[in-house]
């Protein structure tokens, strides 16, 4: 069973489009995240949410967007996509008040051309 | 600010022992983690240590924590082949409020020679 899984596991698209990456969780977290990990490996967060709260990195533009339908999914939504938003963008999801371990998705690996 | 510094790259032999260490500057970290990344691979959380805990092990991994100096290290027993990976350090700053995320170091390449 997949713990965290996400959709789709590669995207390449063209500058200026709007794309979609969809994740879920089947651990029954209450908090999920998106990070983004660039050509060098540095990894970053971007938002963490929780059904109370939307806690946004300052750095993300607002192009960006997260969505969650429900408890177990948290989508990113990215608009006016460019060459620089490519990159591999990984969710992750986590109990607060259970030591807040996140566990990861196998990441989206995004493409910008 | 929240900092987490790792060196770059680790070169060991087959068999011998692996250190990774990482500094952090945030002290009011409660937890710190080791996530592996295989090549074309997402984070596998490896192991994690409370703020209060001075070490944990667990099979060939070894956690040590120094909170006084801020230092987090992961000692591998016996590298593999299979342990070629990139390592990252991260701290979290739960409050118990909400989750602000995980902050990562840049990641330690760590590469076995035959």
């Amino acid at each position: 069973d997949t713990a965290v899984s996400q959709t789709p596991k590669y995207l390449v698209t063209q500058m200026g489009n709007d794309k979609s990456i969809k994740c879920e969780q089947n651990l029954g977290h209450d908090t999920m995240y998106w990070y983004k990990q660039d050509s060098k490996k540095f990894l970053k967060i971007m938002f963490s949410y929780n059904n109370k709260e939307l806690i946004i990195n300052e750095t993300v533009p607002n192009r960006f967007s997260p969505k969650s339908p429900d408890k177990a999914h948290l989508n990113l939504h990215i608009n006016s996509l460019e060459l620089g938003d490519s990159a591999v963008y990984f969710c992750a999801s986590s109990q607060v008040g259970g030591g807040d371990t996140q566990y990861f998705g196998p990441g989206t690996r995004l493409t910008v051309l | 600010g929240e900092d987490v510094e790792q060196s770059l790259f680790l070169s060991v032999r087959e068999g011998d022992s692996s250190v990774i260490n990482c500094t952090y500057t945030d002290s009011s970290s409660t937890y710190l983690y080791w996530y592996k990344q295989e090549p074309g691979a997402g984070l596998q959380l490896l192991t994690y240590i409370f703020s209060n805990m001075d070490m944990k092990q667990d099979q060939r991994l070894t956690v040590l924590l120094n909170k006084k100096d801020k230092h987090l290290s992961l000692r591998i027993a016996d590298t593999q082949t299979g342990d070629s990976a990139i390592y990252f350090c991260a701290e979290s700053m739960y409050s118990g409020g909400g989750a602000d995320g995980l902050t990562f170091g840049k990641g330690t390449h760590l590469i076995i020679q035959p």
